[in-house]
């Protein structure tokens, strides 16, 4: 399995701000993703981030909304713009590695906009 | 489409006695499928997985799953719950018709209380 880093673990945001979350993997990873655990809810996948093009979002997200970077195979960002109470939620990076179909998931990055 | 339904919100059993938690699936194709676990205030961790081969597939912390193709179950299964098991509990879903597509469809959750 791959290590999987996340910064910040836990952030108490205001209401309009923006706060980008790190993910660094340990090795070189075929995939990664970013999902969204709202509070007492199951995971929901945000997007795709692909290595040097535009991430690849789920019905629901966008964009503007969710900015996602992937400059090379170990390491993405997830931007959550002008965040809302809406947005207080666990963020987790996922990856999937080259030795097989299991994808592993980072600490998560909880967030709680107030 | 893919998805998973886990019918129960909470398993309680008594430390000692055996611990199930339920999964059913619907995909197009065959499935990959999965089990994780998240402990309180922790991210999700892989405890086992079936993709192919024997039906009975064994994880880590002592579970296990059997997936049931007729029934389109794969129910998590520990012969013996330890007080340390209590946690939220996630089944999940891949689809290989498109393969190329690695998104997992995960359940709604299990919350497994062991008491001592």
């Amino acid at each position: 399995s791959a290590v999987i880093s996340q910064k910040p673990s836990r952030d108490i945001c205001q209401r309009g701000t923006s706060l980008t979350i790190q993910c660094q993997v340990d090795s070189q990873v075929t995939m990664m993703f970013w999902y969204r655990q709202q509070p007492g809810q199951s995971l929901t996948l945000i997007a795709t981030a692909n290595q040097g093009s535009e991430a690849t979002y789920e019905s629901g997200f966008v964009i503007d909304k969710f900015p996602i970077s992937r400059p090379n195979l170990t390491f993405s960002t997830l931007t959550v713009s002008n965040m809302s109470p809406e947005d207080s939620s666990i963020y987790l990076c996922s990856v999937l590695t080259g030795l097989g179909n299991t994808i592993y998931f980072g600490e998560g990055s909880w967030l709680t906009v107030v | 489409a893919q998805s998973v339904a886990q019918p129960e919100d909470q398993v309680n059993v008594a430390e000692g006695n055996p611990l199930t938690v339920k999964c059913t699936y619907s995909v197009s194709g065959n499935p990959y499928l999965f089990w994780y676990v998240q402990y309180p205030n922790r991210g999700l961790q892989f405890l086992l997985k079936y993709i192919t081969g024997d039906n009975l597939v064994k994880g880590s912390y002592g579970f296990e799953a059997e997936f049931n193709k007729s029934q389109t179950s794969f129910h998590l299964k520990k012969p013996s719950a330890l007080v340390s098991d209590s946690a939220l509990y996630f089944c999940a879903v891949r689809d290989r018709v498109g393969s190329n597509d690695y998104k997992l469809s995960f359940g709604a959750g299990t919350t497994v209380t062991v008491r001592a």
